[in-house]
């Protein structure tokens, strides 16, 4: 099973300001790889796909890269509805596999 | 616009079964290959197992081959989980999820969850 390791787990943020997260796979799962938000008793919501490709409705400040085994999601002006947990997910290999997540807080 | 609505959650007895459906409307469900993931309170996502588009191939995680059984009725636009055996590590929010494309498996529509509790 790929291992999707996520960091840093806390990410405390001011409003305006850059956030990078980083996602490092367990094996090379070429470009399949998702990013996701999600709020507090809410649903994941794709942000992501295919390393770099911005799910319909995202605003344009979010943006993925990467490749290989190390990806990252960047938040280039942080937004208050941006304060939110993350996560990642390959879909090259079976088992689909998740990171634990970082949560972005407010600093 | 796309809605996936779960229902069927609750609290349940080790050992006991339960069934989860998942209502799908606002897009053509017979096209899409649909998912089950699954999250523990303070938990990243843990994916469960797909259906196909029409019903005919489904895929499980190794540790919940047996137990666990996905399926569909493209007639009702519904999507199915069924759980066997269950155990208090089963205990966890469930979302229904849509596949974003035909060969790619990342999820770009969920459903808001039903909570599974195991516990006597």
């Amino acid at each position: 099973e790929i291992v999707m390791t996520q960091s840093p787990a806390t990410l405390s943020v001011s409003p305006g300001e850059r956030a990078t997260l980083s996602c490092r796979a367990s094996q090379n799962v070429s470009g399949d790889l998702a990013w996701y938000q999600q709020k507090p008793g809410q649903a994941p919501r794709l942000l992501i796909h295919g390393v770099s490709a911005t799910a319909t409705g995202i605003p344009a400040r979010f943006s993925g890269s990467g490749s290989g085994t190390e990806f990252t999601l960047t938040i280039s002006s942080l937004q208050s509805e941006d304060f939110a947990t993350y996560f990642c997910q390959q879909y090259y290999y079976w088992p689909l596999t998740f990171g634990g997540g970082t949560k972005v807080e407010i600093k | 616009q796309v809605q996936l609505v779960e229902s069927g959650g609750g609290v349940v007895q080790p050992a006991r079964s339960l069934r989860l459906s998942c209502a799908a409307s606002g897009f053509t469900f017979n096209k899409y290959a649909m998912h089950w993931v699954r999250q523990a309170p303070g938990k990243g996502p843990e994916w469960v197992g797909v259906v196909s588009y029409d019903g005919n191939i489904q895929y499980y995680r190794d540790s919940l081959k047996g137990r666990f059984t996905i399926s569909r009725d493209n007639s009702k636009n519904t999507l199915y989980l069924q759980m066997n055996s269950l155990r208090g590590e089963d205990t966890a929010m469930y979302y229904c999820a849509r596949q974003g494309e035909t060969t790619s498996e990342y999820f770009d529509f969920w459903g808001q969850g039903s909570l599974v509790t195991v516990s006597s």
